[in-house]
């Protein structure tokens, strides 16, 4: 049961213009959503989040969008540089469970970015 | 600041034996969390450890089992390995408590081969 999914395996972009990364998710008890960037041999880093109380979250180049009702959210990256070119993963938790912070955060399968000079 | 550690970086083990992978966290951190990352897949929960104690639980069988110490580190042991286990093993750091929002900062990774 995949409650986190990232349809598009990968995304070619030119340098200079926008990233748009989507991730759908199904179990509504999920109220807080992040986005994580991988390289290779490296560790996924943590990029941004987005409190399900927000319909959008800003940190520099970064924007994340959520949509509530249709349980959809997208990363925008402008404007996007060759050093983006990872995998990113969206990932979402749910912020209280039995009283105490619960930190299993469930992953999509990730997208492959790669930007184009 | 001193990031999230793992060791060892890679391993090759056979079926039927048992490893264990250690996790150093990050500088003032008292949770850690363990995933497992199959070849093309997101990372999967596999379970968190808060002030040593167990705090949740993924869809992993009793033979992955796990410890942390007073210091915060910790250790994901695998019993009885079996070769679907071959995956990159993370761990993930963060700051815990009640909040409920704590980023998860993630170490490299050990990239386990069963044979």
């Amino acid at each position: 049961d995949q409650q986190v999914k990232q349809n598009s395996p990968s995304l070619s972009v030119q340098e200079g213009r926008i990233s748009i990364l989507n991730c759908d998710y199904t179990n509504s008890m999920f109220d807080y959503f992040l986005w994580y960037k991988k390289y290779p041999a490296e560790g996924p880093t943590f990029l941004i989040s987005i409190s399900s109380i927000k319909d959008k979250n800003e940190d520099g180049r970064f924007t994340v969008f959520l949509n509530k009702s249709a349980k959809h959210l997208s990363l925008h990256i402008v404007p996007s540089q060759p050093g983006d070119s990872a995998v990113y993963f969206c990932a979402a938790k749910v912020l209280y469970a039995g009283g105490t912070s619960y930190g299993k955060l469930t992953f999509g399968q990730g997208t492959i970015l790669t930007v184009h000079p | 600041e001193t990031g999230v550690t793992q060791s060892p970086t890679h391993l090759i083990k056979t079926r039927g034996q048992q490893v264990t992978l250690r996790c150093s966290s990050q500088s003032g951190h008292n949770t850690v969390s363990w995933y497992q990352q199959a070849l093309g897949q997101g990372p999967q929960f596999i379970f968190q450890y808060y002030r040593e104690e167990e705090n949740g639980r993924g869809n992993f069988p009793p033979r992955f089992s796990g410890l942390q110490f007073p210091n915060y580190s910790s250790e994901l042991n695998v019993n009885a390995l079996e070769l679907d286990d071959s995956a990159l093993y993370l761990c993930a750091s963060s700051l815990g408590g009640t909040s409920g929002v704590d980023t998860q900062y993630f170490g490299p990774g050990t990239r386990l081969t069963v044979l």
